[in-house]
């Protein structure tokens, strides 16, 4: 069975601070996705980004980052200098399928940023 | 911009009414499509697999004569909660994956039975 873990129920931060959000997986498929999601109180989810098992290049896009290791099946997000408009649910995923299989999604890490 | 949308994006009704729930892909087809739903506060938890030309398949747990799922066309699937009772409020959110590429999810609805 495929089980998403987001130890962190709800992180504060000040404005600038750097902050990362953990997520650790298990699965016993060997092709399988990860994705990052974003949920503003307006409820709608935000897809940030999508790394599959093969691919264990971190990613970097702006001021988001992301380190995937396989050797301890985690796939952590890291917010540098964190802004009040990064306030939000963030929530880790895992899929079987390229895109086509349903996702698994760990309980969320609510990020509150302070001015 | 989007490419999955919802309607209605918010609805309240009476207990004993039956409420539908629309998700549309706007600009690619997608045969399947998924049902979450989530609580306040809490995760987004798979309800069913709407598959076009074929019947739904349920996550455990859920009822399926509760949750009526129907997948009309390559670009349309709709949730029809029946009997709606208080308990059944929640916010309940699409997907469609797109091929070679990800799922996306529509903007939820959120659902209020007095």
């Amino acid at each position: 069975a495929q089980k998403v873990t987001q130890a962190q129920t709800e992180i504060s931060v000040v404005e600038k601070e750097d902050v990362t959000l953990d997520c650790v997986y298990e699965t016993r498929d060997t092709t399988y996705y990860l994705f990052w999601y974003k949920q503003p109180p307006s409820g709608e989810l935000v897809f940030l980004i999508r790394r599959n098992s093969f691919d264990e290049q971190n990613e970097i896009s702006g001021r988001y980052s992301w380190n995937f290791q396989k050797s301890t099946s985690s796939f952590n997000f890291t917010i540098t200098a964190s802004q009040v408009v990064d306030s939000a649910v963030y929530f880790c995923a895992l899929t079987r399928g390229y895109g086509s299989e349903k996702l698994v999604f760990g309980k969320g890490t609510k990020l509150t940023v302070n001015p | 911009g989007a490419v999955v949308s919802q309607h209605p994006s918010r609805v309240i009704c009476k207990s004993g009414t039956s409420v539908k729930i629309e998700c549309r892909s706007l600009d690619f087809q997608a045969t399947t499509m998924f049902w979450y739903r989530q609580f306040p506060k809490k995760s987004l938890m798979l309800m069913a697999t709407s598959n076009e030309g074929s019947k739904a398949t349920y996550e455990q747990g859920v009822e399926k004569d509760k949750f009526l799922i129907n997948h009309a066309s390559l670009t349309l699937s709709t949730l029809t909660v029946t009997s709606a009772h208080p308990e059944d409020s929640s916010f309940y959110i699409c997907s469609a994956p797109r091929l070679q590429d990800t799922q996306y999810f529509g903007p939820g609805t959120r659902l209020t039975v007095l």
